[in-house]
């Protein structure tokens, strides 16, 4: 069965920390994985990746893929209250299937 | 187990032609949300349903209409569809509007031809 796991479920630091968060997948027909942040409404896209190894970076934001681990990480470094969010992993197969993770919640205390 | 269900997996539908999208779920979760995904971009939200309450984003356009007969059950119809509403329609619930966690359907993803 095709599924997505993000870990942690829930996740609280204080400001100036730097966080990683897990997504592990067992999909079949592999397309790309997405990150997005979740606050109250639709979620934002942040990243998506398609090849193994190649760091994306945005900000304090960075991702990367391990397609024979089946793996991504999400790190935020130098955490900011902002950034409090749930964190969506999700994975796009061929056939236009999509698969969500359940996401990590994340709360950055003052 | 509790989950959220969009059927069909693909539609394919012809320029002009009505389609409906069908979403249910067995969360008893009070709202349901529609989201449009383009390629490579974040889901957008065309509306959602606070247990009955219709709540329309300010852009989405008159072609887009809601229907939630009960609960457990939303529909998406799209009146005349153009080729630029093809995408992955995602429907989504969450337990009330303030909760951050929403569980996503895997999508119905629509061809327009």
């Amino acid at each position: 069965e095709d599924k997505v796991v993000q870990s942690p479920l829930s996740l609280v630091v204080h400001e100036g920390d730097t966080v990683t968060l897990n997504c592990s997948y067992e999909v079949t027909n592999f397309r790309s994985l997405l990150w997005y942040k979740q606050e109250k409404k639709a979620p934002t896209f942040l990243f998506m990746l398609t090849s193994s190894g190649i760091e994306k970076k945005s900000g304090r934001l960075s991702s990367i893929l391990d397609k024979k681990e089946l793996f991504s990480i999400l790190n935020i470094t130098a955490t900011q209250t902002g950034d409090s969010a749930i964190y969506l992993c999700a994975v796009e197969a061929t056939g236009n299937q999509f698969y969500f993770g359940t996401g990590t919640s994340l709360t950055v205390i003052p | 187990d509790a989950m959220v269900i969009q059927n069909p997996r693909y539609q394919v539908t012809q320029f002009g032609k009505p389609v409906t999208l069908s979403c249910s779920q067995t969360l008893n979760h009070n709202v349901m949300y529609w989201y449009q995904q383009k390629s490579s971009q974040a889901p957008k939200l065309l509306f959602h349903y606070y247990d009955k309450d219709f709540n329309n984003e300010a852009d989405t356009p008159d072609n887009f209409q809601s229907r939630r007969p009960n609960t457990s059950f939303c529909f998406l119809d799209i009146r005349s569809p153009g080729l630029g509403d093809a995408a992955m329609y995602l429907c989504a619930t969450s337990r009330d509007p303030s909760a951050m966690r929403l569980h996503f359907g895997n999508g119905t993803r629509l061809t327009v031809t």
